[in-house]
Protein backbone atom coordinates (compact mmCIF):
# COMPACT_ATOMS: atom_id res chain seq x y z
CA UNK A 1 0.00 0.00 0.00
CA UNK A 2 0.62 3.55 -0.08
CA UNK A 3 3.60 4.81 2.52
CA UNK A 4 4.14 8.18 3.04
CA UNK A 5 7.92 9.26 4.77
CA UNK A 6 8.57 12.22 6.54
CA UNK A 7 11.85 13.45 8.15
CA UNK A 8 13.39 14.15 10.16
CA UNK A 9 11.49 12.53 13.16
CA UNK A 10 12.53 15.47 15.87
CA UNK A 11 14.23 18.86 14.88
CA UNK A 12 15.11 21.57 17.88
CA UNK A 13 16.05 24.54 17.06
CA UNK A 14 17.05 28.19 18.54
CA UNK A 15 14.41 30.66 18.53
CA UNK A 16 15.33 32.50 14.99
CA UNK A 17 16.76 30.06 12.92
CA UNK A 18 15.15 27.98 10.34
CA UNK A 19 13.44 24.80 9.74
CA UNK A 20 11.87 22.11 6.87
CA UNK A 21 10.64 18.99 7.51
CA UNK A 22 10.62 16.57 4.48
CA UNK A 23 7.73 14.49 2.84
CA UNK A 24 8.72 11.56 0.72
CA UNK A 25 5.25 9.19 -1.02
CA UNK A 26 6.27 5.45 -2.62
CA UNK A 27 3.16 6.56 -5.35
CA UNK A 28 2.40 9.90 -7.14
CA UNK A 29 0.39 11.42 -4.66
CA UNK A 30 -3.15 13.43 -6.37
CA UNK A 31 -2.92 16.43 -3.58
CA UNK A 32 -0.76 17.02 -0.53
CA UNK A 33 -2.34 18.62 2.63
CA UNK A 34 0.07 19.47 5.94
CA UNK A 35 -1.24 19.52 9.63
CA UNK A 36 -0.06 21.04 12.77
CA UNK A 37 -0.39 19.55 16.15
CA UNK A 38 0.22 21.41 19.46
CA UNK A 39 1.24 19.28 22.51
CA UNK A 40 -1.99 18.31 23.63
CA UNK A 41 -4.08 19.38 21.09
CA UNK A 42 -5.28 17.58 17.73
CA UNK A 43 -4.01 18.21 13.77
CA UNK A 44 -5.16 21.19 12.17
CA UNK A 45 -5.01 21.81 8.46
CA UNK A 46 -2.55 24.04 7.31
CA UNK A 47 -2.80 23.89 3.66
CA UNK A 48 -3.36 21.60 0.57
CA UNK A 49 -1.24 21.51 -2.77
CA UNK A 50 -2.59 20.04 -5.87
CA UNK A 51 -0.63 21.16 -8.58
CA UNK A 52 3.02 19.67 -9.54
CA UNK A 53 5.80 21.98 -8.48
CA UNK A 54 3.46 24.44 -6.81
CA UNK A 55 4.69 26.29 -3.98
CA UNK A 56 2.65 27.99 -1.59
CA UNK A 57 3.38 30.50 1.51
CA UNK A 58 1.51 31.48 4.59
CA UNK A 59 3.88 34.32 6.63
CA UNK A 60 6.78 32.34 7.34
CA UNK A 61 5.90 29.31 6.03
CA UNK A 62 6.45 27.64 2.83
CA UNK A 63 4.73 24.78 1.17
CA UNK A 64 6.34 23.08 -1.97
CA UNK A 65 5.00 20.13 -4.11
CA UNK A 66 7.51 18.35 -5.95
CA UNK A 67 7.23 18.00 -9.74
CA UNK A 68 6.86 14.30 -10.11
CA UNK A 69 4.16 14.57 -7.19
CA UNK A 70 5.81 12.13 -4.54
CA UNK A 71 7.51 14.56 -2.56
CA UNK A 72 6.90 17.56 -0.48
CA UNK A 73 8.56 19.94 1.73
CA UNK A 74 7.30 22.66 4.79
CA UNK A 75 10.06 25.65 5.44
CA UNK A 76 9.54 27.97 8.28
CA UNK A 77 11.46 30.89 8.20
CA UNK A 78 13.27 32.58 11.59
CA UNK A 79 10.69 30.34 13.97
CA UNK A 80 9.51 31.17 16.76
CA UNK A 81 8.21 29.46 20.02
CA UNK A 82 4.57 29.84 18.70
CA UNK A 83 5.79 27.08 16.03
CA UNK A 84 6.30 24.37 18.49
CA UNK A 85 4.53 21.67 18.00
CA UNK A 86 4.45 18.53 15.39
CA UNK A 87 3.89 18.76 11.43
CA UNK A 88 2.16 16.21 9.72
CA UNK A 89 1.88 15.59 5.46
CA UNK A 90 -0.88 13.60 4.13
CA UNK A 91 -1.32 12.88 0.68
CA UNK A 92 -3.74 10.69 -1.27
CA UNK A 93 -2.66 7.93 -4.02
CA UNK A 94 -3.59 9.51 -7.49
CA UNK A 95 -4.83 5.82 -8.11
CA UNK A 96 -8.47 5.62 -10.00
CA UNK A 97 -10.47 4.45 -6.74
CA UNK A 98 -8.15 5.64 -3.79
CA UNK A 99 -9.69 7.39 -1.34
CA UNK A 100 -7.40 6.93 1.46
CA UNK A 101 -5.68 9.55 2.71
CA UNK A 102 -2.48 8.59 4.62
CA UNK A 103 -0.41 10.21 7.27
CA UNK A 104 3.89 10.71 7.72
CA UNK A 105 4.75 10.18 10.91
CA UNK A 106 5.28 13.76 11.61
CA UNK A 107 8.13 15.95 12.61
CA UNK A 108 8.23 17.31 16.24
CA UNK A 109 9.39 20.41 16.25
CA UNK A 110 10.98 22.00 19.63
CA UNK A 111 11.96 25.49 19.63
CA UNK A 112 14.33 26.96 22.39
CA UNK A 113 14.24 30.54 23.53
CA UNK B 1 -19.84 26.67 15.43
CA UNK B 2 -18.52 24.47 12.93
CA UNK B 3 -16.84 21.19 14.64
CA UNK B 4 -16.29 17.34 15.56
CA UNK B 5 -17.20 16.34 18.75
CA UNK B 6 -15.92 13.22 20.13
CA UNK B 7 -16.95 11.37 23.25
CA UNK B 8 -15.74 10.50 25.34
CA UNK B 9 -12.59 12.71 26.25
CA UNK B 10 -10.68 10.11 28.04
CA UNK B 11 -11.68 6.59 28.90
CA UNK B 12 -9.82 3.64 31.02
CA UNK B 13 -11.55 0.32 30.43
CA UNK B 14 -10.89 -3.64 30.71
CA UNK B 15 -10.12 -5.76 28.35
CA UNK B 16 -12.90 -7.18 26.66
CA UNK B 17 -15.37 -4.75 27.97
CA UNK B 18 -17.74 -3.62 24.36
CA UNK B 19 -17.06 0.15 24.22
CA UNK B 20 -18.52 2.85 21.82
CA UNK B 21 -16.37 6.00 20.63
CA UNK B 22 -19.23 8.87 19.11
CA UNK B 23 -18.05 11.06 16.21
CA UNK B 24 -20.77 13.96 15.50
CA UNK B 25 -20.04 16.12 12.97
CA UNK B 26 -22.23 19.69 12.26
CA UNK B 27 -21.08 20.47 8.55
CA UNK B 28 -22.60 18.28 6.46
CA UNK B 29 -19.32 16.48 5.44
CA UNK B 30 -19.54 13.30 3.38
CA UNK B 31 -15.85 11.74 4.46
CA UNK B 32 -15.49 10.77 7.97
CA UNK B 33 -12.70 8.69 9.43
CA UNK B 34 -10.77 7.12 12.38
CA UNK B 35 -7.09 7.64 13.52
CA UNK B 36 -5.28 6.58 15.92
CA UNK B 37 -2.02 8.04 16.82
CA UNK B 38 0.74 6.43 18.75
CA UNK B 39 4.08 7.36 19.39
CA UNK B 40 6.65 6.97 16.99
CA UNK B 41 3.78 5.79 14.69
CA UNK B 42 1.97 9.11 13.33
CA UNK B 43 -1.96 8.67 12.63
CA UNK B 44 -2.58 5.71 11.30
CA UNK B 45 -6.13 5.15 9.10
CA UNK B 46 -8.36 2.74 11.12
CA UNK B 47 -11.84 3.24 8.81
CA UNK B 48 -13.07 5.48 6.76
CA UNK B 49 -16.83 6.41 5.35
CA UNK B 50 -17.56 7.89 1.89
CA UNK B 51 -20.92 8.57 3.06
CA UNK B 52 -23.90 6.84 4.69
CA UNK B 53 -23.81 3.29 4.68
CA UNK B 54 -20.21 3.20 2.63
CA UNK B 55 -17.69 2.66 4.96
CA UNK B 56 -13.97 0.68 4.06
CA UNK B 57 -11.05 -0.50 6.21
CA UNK B 58 -7.86 1.78 6.51
CA UNK B 59 -4.18 0.77 7.58
CA UNK B 60 -5.22 -0.82 11.28
CA UNK B 61 -9.02 -2.08 10.97
CA UNK B 62 -8.51 -5.27 13.21
CA UNK B 63 -10.43 -5.27 16.08
CA UNK B 64 -12.61 -2.15 15.64
CA UNK B 65 -16.00 -1.94 13.61
CA UNK B 66 -17.48 1.22 12.20
CA UNK B 67 -21.36 2.31 11.21
CA UNK B 68 -22.78 5.37 9.02
CA UNK B 69 -26.36 5.47 9.15
CA UNK B 70 -27.11 9.20 9.45
CA UNK B 71 -24.26 11.27 7.87
CA UNK B 72 -23.45 13.36 10.76
CA UNK B 73 -22.47 10.87 12.87
CA UNK B 74 -19.54 7.92 12.89
CA UNK B 75 -19.22 5.66 15.61
CA UNK B 76 -16.02 3.87 16.58
CA UNK B 77 -17.13 0.03 17.54
CA UNK B 78 -14.45 -1.74 19.70
CA UNK B 79 -16.35 -5.29 20.72
CA UNK B 80 -13.75 -6.48 22.92
CA UNK B 81 -10.92 -4.06 23.71
CA UNK B 82 -6.88 -5.39 24.11
CA UNK B 83 -3.93 -3.54 25.80
CA UNK B 84 -2.76 -3.14 22.08
CA UNK B 85 -5.38 -0.93 21.48
CA UNK B 86 -4.59 1.64 24.36
CA UNK B 87 -4.17 4.59 22.15
CA UNK B 88 -5.17 8.45 21.05
CA UNK B 89 -8.12 7.88 18.66
CA UNK B 90 -9.22 10.51 16.23
CA UNK B 91 -12.27 11.32 14.60
CA UNK B 92 -11.58 13.75 11.24
CA UNK B 93 -14.24 14.79 8.67
CA UNK B 94 -14.04 16.31 5.04
CA UNK B 95 -15.88 17.78 2.70
CA UNK B 96 -15.78 15.37 0.00
CA UNK B 97 -14.27 11.82 -0.63
CA UNK B 98 -11.55 14.37 -2.40
CA UNK B 99 -9.89 15.34 0.20
CA UNK B 100 -10.11 18.95 0.95
CA UNK B 101 -9.43 20.26 4.21
CA UNK B 102 -9.61 17.42 7.30
CA UNK B 103 -11.60 18.86 10.58
CA UNK B 104 -10.76 16.62 13.61
CA UNK B 105 -12.55 16.55 16.79
CA UNK B 106 -10.34 16.83 19.71
CA UNK B 107 -9.60 13.31 20.92
CA UNK B 108 -10.36 10.30 23.14
CA UNK B 109 -7.40 8.99 25.04
CA UNK B 110 -8.60 5.36 25.80
CA UNK B 111 -6.44 3.02 28.20
CA UNK B 112 -7.10 -0.88 28.11
CA UNK B 113 -6.12 -2.32 31.19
Amino acid sequence: GQQVMQIPQYQHVQEGEDFTTYCNSSTTLSNIQWYKQRPGGHPVFLIQLVKSGEVKKQKRLTFQFGEAKKNSSLHITATQTTDVGTYFCAGRDSGAGSYQLTFGKGTKLSVIP
Amino acid sequence: EAQVTQNPRYLITVTGKKLTVTCSQNMNHEYMSWYRQDPGLGLRQIYYSMNVEVTDKGDVPEGYKVSRKEKRNFPLILESPSPNQTSLYFCASSLSRLHTEAFFGQGTRLTVV
